[in-house]
């Protein structure tokens, strides 16, 4: 059974310029958050889908945006690039219900840094 | 705003003994409660959550969490630790209303320990 999983491993990326990162949730997982975790802090949140919208989102501006598909996975994307966003960028699934009273599974992370 | 606080960044500890890591959180109404652990190399995965019923929880590896509501506090221990519990730990608040699947992450605790 397959985690979670994220692609790619690692990007470079100069300021100003746009990413995509991805993620496949767990099996049997419909609901994808997306969180940023900058070195030496806890992860924040910045958005979760289900049902293919965006069902919540955190303090975070409109240069970050997501997407998911029908096969619930789901796209992170980051326009106009800052130095500040260089950050390990993490996906977690888990089953949608109403509440927050749930376990997510975590990928791996991206590594995305911005020069 | 929410948050949530991890008192102890680094904790160095010998094998066998006991471990008591502190987290607090800023929200009155009802929360669901995590830890969650980093093992090097590793994803995050779930140690323990609180949801309700009784306040000491037990999850895997033989740690276990009190919660008390008086403190706004949910500190994770463990009797007798092992090498193999170096690790890098977060505590996550859920605040439990309907409509918020945000989880809110303490900046996490770097415990080592020395075999």
């Amino acid at each position: 059974d397959a985690g979670v999983t994220q692609s790619p491993t690692h990007l470079i990326k100069t300021r100003g310029q746009q990413v995509t990162l991805r993620c496949s949730p767990k099996s049997g997982h419909d609901t994808v958050s997306w969180y940023q975790q900058a070195l030496g802090q806890g992860p924040q949140f910045i958005f979760q889908y289900y049902e293919e919208e965006e069902r919540q989102r955190g303090n975070f501006p409109d240069r970050f945006s997501g997407h998911q598909f029908p096969n619930y996975s789901s796209e992170l994307n980051v326009n106009a690039l800052l130095l500040g966003d260089s950050a390990l960028y993490l996906c977690a699934s888990s089953v949608g219900r109403t509440g927050g009273a749930y376990e997510q599974y975590f990928g791996p992370g991206t590594r995305l840094t911005v020069t | 705003a929410q948050s949530v606080s991890q008192h102890n960044h680094h904790v160095i500890l010998s094998e066998a003994a006991s471990l008591e890591l502190g987290c607090n959180y800023s929200y009155g109404g009802t929360v669901n409660l995590f830890w969650y652990v980093q093992y090097p190399g590793q994803h995050l995965q779930l140690l323990l959550k609180y949801f309700s019923g009784d306040p000491l929880v037990k999850g895997i590896k033989g740690f276990e969490a009190e919660f008390i509501k008086s403190k706004f506090s949910f500190n994770l221990r463990k009797p007798s630790v092992q090498w193999s519990d170096t690790a890098e730990y977060f505590c996550a608040v859920n605040a439990g209303r309907d409509s918020n699947y945000q989880l809110i992450w303490g900046a996490g605790t770097k415990l080592i320990i020395k075999p």
